[in-house]
């Protein structure tokens, strides 16, 4: 069993729908993490947070540490949100991040 | 634009070959991640280099090896190559050195095909 787990692997949706994103992790954490990876390979850092909710624009990322959960949400989503979202987290010390396998995300006009 | 610049975008070899791929992290960050991104393995964590000092190691084959120089860029040295390690290679650094956690700033990638 991976130690960060993403659903759904795959979603497509509508220009405008509300889309959610869940990450499960089953190890001890300082903080985790939601990446952007678009088409040409880069990855951007949208989040780290390590408890409660964030808000950044029209993506919201909030973490619930006693139930090893995170989700990430998109509202009045838009084409240009495709991309592959990535949960990850850091376990404390000078290890780098663990990754799950990410979710492929389209938004069809 | 993080402020990460990796070098080359793109590396075609042959099987057996060495090369070594180049990053140079954002101006202040003391800290280099390496990471491996392939399609059956996904996203995967190589190295750490702290100011010049190795800190952690993750899934690195013992045909692989990096160092940080004074001023801060990392390379990751690649030798014996097998199809296998054909993979997008990232660097991202980020200030500190972990503990708590800190946002980490990816660069573009190297695109290594092993033909």
């Amino acid at each position: 069993k991976n130690e960060v787990e993403q659903s759904p692997q795959n979603l497509t949706a509508q220009e405008g729908e509300f889309i959610t994103i869940n990450c499960s992790y089953s190890v001890g954490i300082s903080a985790l993490h939601w990446l952007q990876q678009h088409p040409g390979g880069g990855i951007v850092s949208l989040f780290m947070l390590s408890s409660g909710k964030k808000k950044h624009g029209r993506l919201i990322a909030t973490i619930n540490i006693q139930e090893k959960h995170s989700s990430l949400h998109i509202t009045a989503s838009h084409p240009r949100d495709s991309a592959v979202y990535i949960c990850a987290v850091s376990r404390g010390g000078a290890d780098g991040l663990t990754f799950g396998k990410g979710t492929h995300l389209i938004i069809q006009p | 634009d993080s402020g990460v610049t990796q070098t080359p975008k793109h590396l075609i070899t042959a099987t057996g070959q060495r090369v070594t791929l180049r990053c140079s992290p954002r101006s202040g960050d003391l800290s280099v991640y390496w990471y491996q991104q392939s399609l059956d393995q996904g996203l995967q964590f190589l190295i750490h280099y702290y100011n010049g000092e190795e800190r952690a190691k993750g899934n690195i084959l013992e045909r692989f090896s990096a160092q940080q120089f004074p001023d801060l860029h990392s390379e990751l040295n690649l030798s014996s190559l097998e199809l296998g390690d054909s993979a997008l290679y990232f660097c991202a650094s980020s200030v500190a050195s972990g503990g708590g956690g800190n946002i980490q700033y990816f660069g573009a990638g190297t695109r290594l095909s092993v033909l």
